[in-house]
Order: structure tokens, then sequence, then C-alpha cells
């Protein structure tokens, strides 16, 4: 099976703009996390889709959005850039149930940077 | 609060001897671990997990020891590798819904040749 891929890998955008980011998961997985990882913070969640809805989301202001599709592609949407925005985003994939169903598969991750 | 708690952020193993990870956790609800790693710019990747069922999961150089009573699980890698520098990472499904996993802010691992 084809992993978890992010595009694009890398990205670099100016400060008020806005960028969209794209995860296709594993072939089967319905559930789509979405993380940010800066330094020194571990990975900080920023929600979750579940079947086309969110199930989750983390403390994160509402210039973060997100969507999934019929297919569980997902996007995550960022407006309004701030130079804090810059982070790894990683997008994880699993079967979305319980116990070892949790197994999350994570991509490579998009590298954004804002100056 | 952290639910999932890693108290060491680096940790020095020379190559060839045992290195140990350690992780908390606060919920006595969470009954499944699970341990990633992951290299600079790369996502995590799935290392190993285990139930709540058992105190010990073996796979090759790495075994995961759970004790319930303490709170407390550890990731041990014999023998050590320089490949194995990395950060690692303990979570557990946070089965009331909040989020998928909660992760602890990981440990990063330096195997000196």
């Amino acid at each position: 099976k084809a992993g978890v891929t992010q595009t694009p890998r890398y990205l670099i955008k100016t400060r008020g703009q806005q960028v969209t980011l794209s995860c296709s998961p594993i072939s089967g997985h319905r559930s789509v996390s979405w993380y940010q990882q800066t330094p020194g913070q571990g990975l900080q969640f920023l929600f979750e889709y579940f079947s086309e809805t969110q199930r989750n989301k983390g403390n994160f202001p509402g210039r973060f959005s997100g969507r999934q599709f019929s297919n569980s592609r997902s996007e995550m949407n960022v407006s309004t850039l701030e130079l804090g925005d810059s982070a790894l985003y990683l997008c994880a994939s699993s079967l979305g149930s319980t116990g070892s169903g949790y197994e999350q598969y994570f991509g490579p991750g998009t590298r954004l940077t804002v100056t | 609060d952290q639910q999932v708690k890693q108290n060491s952020p680096s940790l020095s193993v020379q190559e060839g001897r045992i290195s140990i990870l350690n992780c908390d956790y606060t919920n006595s609800m969470f009954d499944y671990f699970l341990w990633y790693k992951k290299y600079p710019a790369e996502g995590p990747t799935f290392l190993i997990s285990i139930s709540s069922i058992k105190d010990k999961n073996e796979d090759g150089r790495f075994t995961v020891f759970l004790n319930k009573s303490a709170k407390h699980l550890s990731l041990h890698i014999v023998p050590s590798q320089p490949g194995d520098s990395a950060v690692y990472f303990c979570a557990a499904p946070d089965n009331s819904g909040n989020t998928p996993l909660v992760f602890g802010k990981g440990t990063r691992l330096s195997v000196i040749a």
C-alpha cells in the first residue's frame, strides 16, 4: 500500500497570505489528523476528520481550518498567515477505530516558512 | 494539563549499550500505548505498541514495558545503534474522544559511535 502523501513538501509564504496544504491518506483509512510541530513543542493537534466530518479539534485559532473529501483526502487551510505559523505540518491517517485501529501513519510533512 | 509526559528532553548513549526512554501518563483510562520515532524533516514512524493487558512487548531490538500501577512505560533499545538517533514520542489514544492520539513532547536520543 502507498503511504500517506502530503503536498507540497516545502512552502514559503508572506505574512497575511493564506495557504492550503493537501494530504492523501493510506487507502482504506477514513481518519485524517493534522498536527503542527515547532521546535521544542512536540506534536500539537490541530484537528481530525473522519468520514468527511470534523470529529475533534485542538486549541488553534479559527484561522486554521480543514476539510475532508469523500475519497478521504484532506486539506487544511491557514488564513492571514503569521510568522509564528512557520512549522512542520504533519498529516496522519488511521482506520480511526479503537485499540490498534488508532495507530496513526504519518506523511513526510509540509515545511511552511512565513516571512 | 499534559496527560502523557516525557520528562527527559534528551538522552545520550554509547553505541552498543542500552537506551531507556521513559514515559508517564496520568489518565488511568488509557489502555493502549504507542511509540513513534522521528527523524528531522520527516513524519513520525510507528515503532512499537503495547496493550494494557500486557506488561511487555518485544520487537527485535525494541521492547516496551508497561507498569500500570505506576502509570509508567519505557522503551528499551538493545543494542543501541547510531541510526537510532532520533526523537522518540510516546502516545496513547484518548478514548474520551478529545483527540485521536495524545503525544508526549518527545525525547531526543543521540547514540554516540
